[in-house]
């Protein structure tokens, strides 16, 4: 199965900044997405990142507040922006090829 | 739209005890279940999977049958381990709609916590 690398694994922010995530695949996939674990819930999914052309975003969420890049088939971004302490959450990276799927390790976010 | 319900917890065991977690679930198409572990401070981890109805799932003495004529997923394990306390997460995701590949949906989460 293919590999992410997630970075930052962590990161405390003060609110009104923006934070800029990366998840780095290790081959070429077809799909990558953006999850959200708010604490104590389950996973929600942002956004699908498409290569070369805009994400899709599911109901909830807008490019204003989750703008995504995904320049090539290996590797996408997540920016949150104008951070508030209700964005305080685990972000994660999932990606489905022919692999299969697999899920980052996630970036836990402390917004203050 | 697809939809995901399992067990609420925390659910308490003594070590070697069974475990059960119930999970059901909504579709309209065929979709392939999951389900997932994450370890306290760590991301998400497949833990098994079936891809059709009658499929059993198997990993690190877990097991799950799909059963679609109960529109489950249950996971089960004979004898517990303090090494598996986590949060089980049930998740389908639907191979057969184009727009959703490669998406999945969550259950809430089933905390387990295993005592010695």
């Amino acid at each position: 199965s293919a590999v992410i690398s997630q970075k930052p694994s962590r990161d405390i922010c003060q609110r009104g900044t923006s934070l800029t995530i990366q998840c780095q695949v290790d081959s070429q996939v077809t799909m990558m997405f953006w999850y959200r674990q708010q604490p104590g819930q389950s996973l929600t999914l942002i956004a699908t990142a498409n290569q070369g052309s805009e994400a899709t975003y599911e109901s909830g969420f807008v490019i204003d507040k989750f703008p995504i890049s995904r320049p090539n088939l290996t590797f996408s971004t997540l920016t949150v922006s104008n951070m508030s302490p209700e964005d305080s959450s685990i972000y994660l990276c999932s990606v489905a090829g022919i692999h299969g799927y697999t899920f980052g390790s996630g970036t836990r976010l402390t917004v203050v | 739209g697809d939809s995901v319900t399992q067990m609420e917890g925390p659910v308490t065991l003594s070590e070697e005890a069974f475990l059960t977690i119930n999970c059901t679930y909504t579709a309209t198409g065929y979709p392939s279940l999951f389900w997932y572990v994450q370890y306290p401070g760590e991301g998400l981890q497949l833990l098994l999977k079936a891809t059709k109805a009658d499929d059993k799932g198997s990993n690190k003495g877990f097991e799950a049958t799909y059963r679609k004529e109960t529109t489950s997923f249950h996971l089960e394990k004979g004898s517990v381990q303090v090494s598996d306390s986590a949060v089980y997460f049930c998740a389908l995701s639907d191979l057969a709609k184009g727009d959703s590949w490669g998406k999945f949906q969550f259950g809430a989460g089933t905390q387990v916590v295993v005592t010695p």
